[in-house]
């Protein structure tokens, strides 16, 4: 497996499931994100992780819930979600900034996504 | 609040012929922009990038004009080919010093563009 892969590409759930999305990269890469795509918005930045560590919450509701147990694994728990939830989640991946060139700005690699359905 | 936008959602353009995507930002502290490509059933990838202490970056078929004073990107692709449709994405990013994350990026709702052969 190459680049970044998401798992699975497609769920359905119910309100009262519980259900998790996982993500990994290969490129060695040690900053995670997780973003939300609804249709006709733009990509909203969910989470990131830089070297396991969480560094931004926007705001998210807490019935996402985030795990990154090493730099190669990111997770977005999923409990008790609603209509509104159903969206395309992609994950990312970068070198950090700290540690990248260009100023602190270093492409982020994305995944497939999963396509996400509430009923 | 949106801070990067791209008001056309669609543009269709002749095989051959130069298609021109438009991006505008509002906050004027961005220093570093990109475009994305997303086809159907994958994540978008990158293209092109430009930092603001340039006005043009070329690559191939792809420039990038930069227009601080007018908070105004494009991005040109000539000649167009039918495999360049898909849905272009703009994206800015803050210098690291100004942002928790260090390489967060804005994104626009993307404008989906079809080469007609």
């Amino acid at each position: 497996e190459t680049g970044v892969t998401q798992t699975p590409r497609h769920l359905v759930m119910g309100m009262t499931n519980k259900k998790s999305l996982k993500c990994e990269q290969h490129l060695g890469h040690n900053a995670m994100y997780w973003y939300k795509q609804s249709a006709k918005k733009p990509l909203e930045l969910m989470f990131v992780y830089n070297f396991k560590e969480q560094t931004e919450n926007n705001s998210v509701p807490s019935r996402f819930s985030p795990e990154c147990p090493n730099s190669s694994h990111l997770f977005l728990h999923l409990h008790t979600l609603q209509p509104e939830d159903s969206a395309l989640y992609l994950c990312a991946s970068s070198q950090d900034a700290i540690a990248g060139a260009g100023g602190g700005h270093n492409e982020q690699f994305f995944g497939p996504g999963t396509r996400l359905t509430v009923l | 609040d949106q801070q990067v936008k791209q008001n056309s959602p669609s543009l269709s353009v002749q095989e051959g012929r130069i298609s021109i995507l438009n991006c505008d930002y509002t906050n004027s502290m961005f220093d570093y922009f990109l475009w994305y490509k997303k086809y159907p059933a994958e994540g978008p990838t990158f293209l092109i990038s430009i930092s603001s202490i340039k006005d043009k970056n070329e690559d191939g078929r792809f420039t990038v004009f930069l227009n601080k004073s007018a908070k105004h990107l494009s991005l040109h692709i000539v000649p167009s080919q039918p495999g360049d449709s898909a849905v272009y994405f703009c994206a800015a990013s803050l210098p690291y010093y100004l942002s928790n994350t260090g390489n967060q990026f804005y994104f626009g709702t993307g404008t989906s563009l079809t080469v007609i052969p």
